[in-house]
């Protein structure tokens, strides 16, 4: 069965600063996706990024990037210049592939994430 | 563009009374999800349907819980003779298909409270 860790229940950083949130897996599956999720105070789960197993390069969106550590299973995201709207849990989830189609996600618990002006 | 609608969002039952929870997918999309967050914790999986099919249904509790996305209107969830530890937050998403090219899109999730 797969896992999700992520070790950091809270974080904080200072506006326009840089932060790190990390992440942890565990999997026997070759192909699968990573992704970062964040839940603000409305509750809606909104997609920060992703990244497919199979591609060494690590996806970046914007101010958001990833480090992806395929065979450490670490998959970590950097928030740079932060800003107060960044504010929110912050969730790794895995999902593996079922020959092109999506499975479900598996969620870490989350890392409460407060950006302070 | 309509995203991915729950309703009610608060819904306040007495134990065992009946919830019924509502998901309308994205315009288009044929495929749903749904997902129980517990306090403190992270999504779980529970089921995933495509329009009048139960695809997987792994992570549903196997007594009182139920799933269906009819031909015609929203998907429901239901819960039988709730429980007080059936309090949680449950999100519904749906994607155009069901290849791993397409994007979950989660709705704002229906709060269940269960005196």
């Amino acid at each position: 069965a797969q896992t999700v860790t992520q070790s950091q229940p809270e974080m904080s950083v200072q506006e326009a600063e840089t932060v790190t949130l990390s992440c942890t897996y565990d999997t026997s599956e070759s192909n699968y996706y990573l992704f970062w999720y964040k839940q603000p105070p409305s509750r809606q789960m909104i997609l920060v990024i992703r990244q497919e197993a199979y591609k060494q390069q690590n996806a970046t969106e914007n101010r958001f990037s990833v480090n992806f550590q395929k065979a450490a299973k670490s998959f970590s995201l950097k928030i740079s210049d932060s800003q107060l709207g960044d504010t929110a849990m912050y969730f790794c989830a895995f999902m593996k592939e079922y020959g092109g189609s999506q499975g479900n996600l598996i969620f870490g618990k989350g890392t409460k994430l407060s950006v302070k002006p | 563009n309509a995203g991915v609608m729950q309703n009610p969002r608060h819904l306040v039952r007495r134990r065992g009374q009946e919830a019924r929870l509502r998901c309308s997918p994205m315009k288009g999309h044929s495929h749903v999800y749904w997902y129980r967050q517990l306090p403190e914790e992270g999504l779980k999986f529970m089921v995933y349907l495509q329009k009048e099919n139960i695809i997987d249904e792994s992570g549903m509790p196997k007594e009182r819980f139920s799933a269906e996305f009819p031909k015609e209107g929203p998907s429901i969830l239901r819960i039988q003779q709730v429980v007080r530890g059936d309090s949680a937050a449950y999100f519904c998403a749906s994607s155009l298909t069901g290849s791993t090219n397409s994007p979950l899109h989660f709705g704002n999730g229906t709060r269940l409270t269960v005196t």
